[in-house]
């Protein structure tokens, strides 16, 4: 199947530093990816959706200028926390379905970030 | 999206099968009814989907209700290694959103 890589797998950091995160379809092409966080003991919950050359759609409540998404390329999305906090630590995960084929996503393994 | 409402915590025996039910009554006609899985500091793999029809794969079966309204993921023999929280959707396009799910525990 599809395989969605996603890195760093963990990351600890101090305040107030940014930190990138990145996405890439493997196999596949992908115009859009799907950024989602969750914290611990709860569900998923969509940030942004990515677009490939296009600026990115954010979630009701998800700051934008704070949660930067890049789409470069039809195979890289990236994730950057701009100055981030302690309340920011959560596990983030990408995910993305191949073109003509929405009905199946295609999950990162995540990345954990720990904000200190 | 249709909202979903699945039970909190199931528990099931060692190779013994397990029924994970899903209630989506206000889906729509041409929404796929999806299941995920997320085993823990994981994240979410791919189980199955359908439209209205059961559906069969290496993993699960899905089967649908009549009126679309509710769902069923079975695993007909569950290992320790499906122990894990399944989240079921019910959606006409992407992103998906993930409601709760039902933490599996699988006892030996």
């Amino acid at each position: 199947g599809a395989v969605v890589s996603q890195h760093p797998s963990w990351v600890i950091c101090k305040s107030g530093t940014s930190v990138k995160i990145e996405c890439r379809s493997l196999d596949f092409q992908a115009t859009t990816m799907f950024w989602y966080r969750q914290f611990p003991k709860q569900s998923l919950m969509l940030m942004a959706t990515s677009n490939e050359g296009s600026k990115a759609t954010y979630e009701q409540g998800v700051e934008k200028d704070k949660f930067l998404i890049n789409h470069a390329s039809l195979t890289l999305s990236t994730l950057t926390v701009t100055s981030a906090h302690p309340e920011d630590s959560s596990f983030y995960i990408c995910s993305a379905g191949e073109q003509g084929a929405v009905e199946k996503l295609f999950f990162g393994s995540g990345t954990q970030l720990s904000v200190l | 999206d249709a909202k979903t409402t699945q039970p909190n915590s199931m528990e099931s025996n060692e190779e013994e099968p397990v029924h994970l039910p899903c209630n989506h009554s206000t889906i729509s006609g041409t929404d796929y009814i999806h299941w995920y899985r997320q085993l823990p500091s994981q994240g979410p793999e791919y189980v199955i989907h359908g439209l209205t029809s059961n559906v069969n794969n290496r993993m699960a079966s899905l089967a649908i209700a009549e009126d679309r309204k509710s769902s069923t993921l079975i695993l007909h023999r569950a290992t320790l290694r499906d122990a894990a929280v399944y989240y079921c959707t019910a959606s006409g396009n992407t992103p998906l959103v993930f409601g709760k799910g039902t933490r599996l525990s699988v006892i030996a």
